[in-house]
């Protein structure tokens, strides 16, 4: 069965204090990892998608790692516009391509 | 990137009555659509997978004939929620799957079963 578990839960930050969500994943014929940003009241908006080992996509303050084992998110320089839950997800070639979820980690950015 | 609505944003009914919820893919066409239900402060539980021109599938635990899901066209979705109960109050997302297998979410619909 697939495996998701993000870290920390919840993380406070000062605008402009850069950190790193982690997200470490079990599964069989991992197809790809996504990253996902939700705001309270609305649904996920998707960031990034992650194929391989070592692959590294950015957008703006945000960048995504890929390990055989876990994802890292860097929020470098946060604003407060930021602050959300973030949610990692993987998916299963073995699974009908779903998406397995992780808990999510809630940032908020303080100006 | 691709959007996703779905209708309407939120509902209040009485107990025992139906509710129909709407998902649309607006700017492709979308083979399979998914249907999410959220509790507060928890992450996103996969109810069933809908295909177009198909039956959808449910995920284990989850009563088929009380979350009836048709699947019409490559662009709509709808999930009818039967005989609505307090316990069914939630917040429920669908998301649409493109062609490189992402899946893009829409807004969510918030239910309040009184």
């Amino acid at each position: 069965e697939d495996q998701v578990t993000q870290s920390p839960e919840a993380l406070r930050l000062q605008e402009g204090e850069s950190s790193s969500l982690n997200c470490s994943y079990t599964v069989s014929g991992l197809r790809g990892l996504f990253w996902y940003r939700q705001d309270p009241g609305k649904g996920p908006e998707f960031l990034f998608t992650l194929y391989s080992a070592g692959e590294e996509k950015e957008k703006e303050r945000l960048k995504a790692t890929l390990t055989k084992k876990e994802s890292f998110l860097h929020i470098t320089a946060p604003k407060p516009e930021d602050s959300a839950t973030y949610l990692c997800a993987v998916q299963s070639a073995l699974n009908d391509y779903k998406l397995s979820f992780g808990a999510g980690t809630t940032v908020t950015v303080r100006a | 990137g691709a959007v996703v609505s779905q209708h309407p944003s939120r509902v209040i009914c009485k107990s025992g009555t139906s509710v129909k919820i709407e998902c649309r893919s607006l700017d492709f066409q979308a083979t399979t659509m998914f249907w999410y239900r959220q509790f507060p402060k928890q992450s996103l539980m996969l109810m069933a997978t809908s295909n177009e021109g198909s039956k959808a599938t449910y995920e284990q635990g989850v009563e088929k004939d009380k979350f009836l899901i048709n699947h019409a066209s490559l662009t709509l979705s709808t999930l009818t929620v039967t005989s609505a109960h307090p316990e069914d109050s939630s917040f429920y997302i669908c998301s649409a799957r493109d062609d490189l297998e992402t899946q893009y979410f829409g807004p969510g619909t918030r239910l309040l079963v009184l």
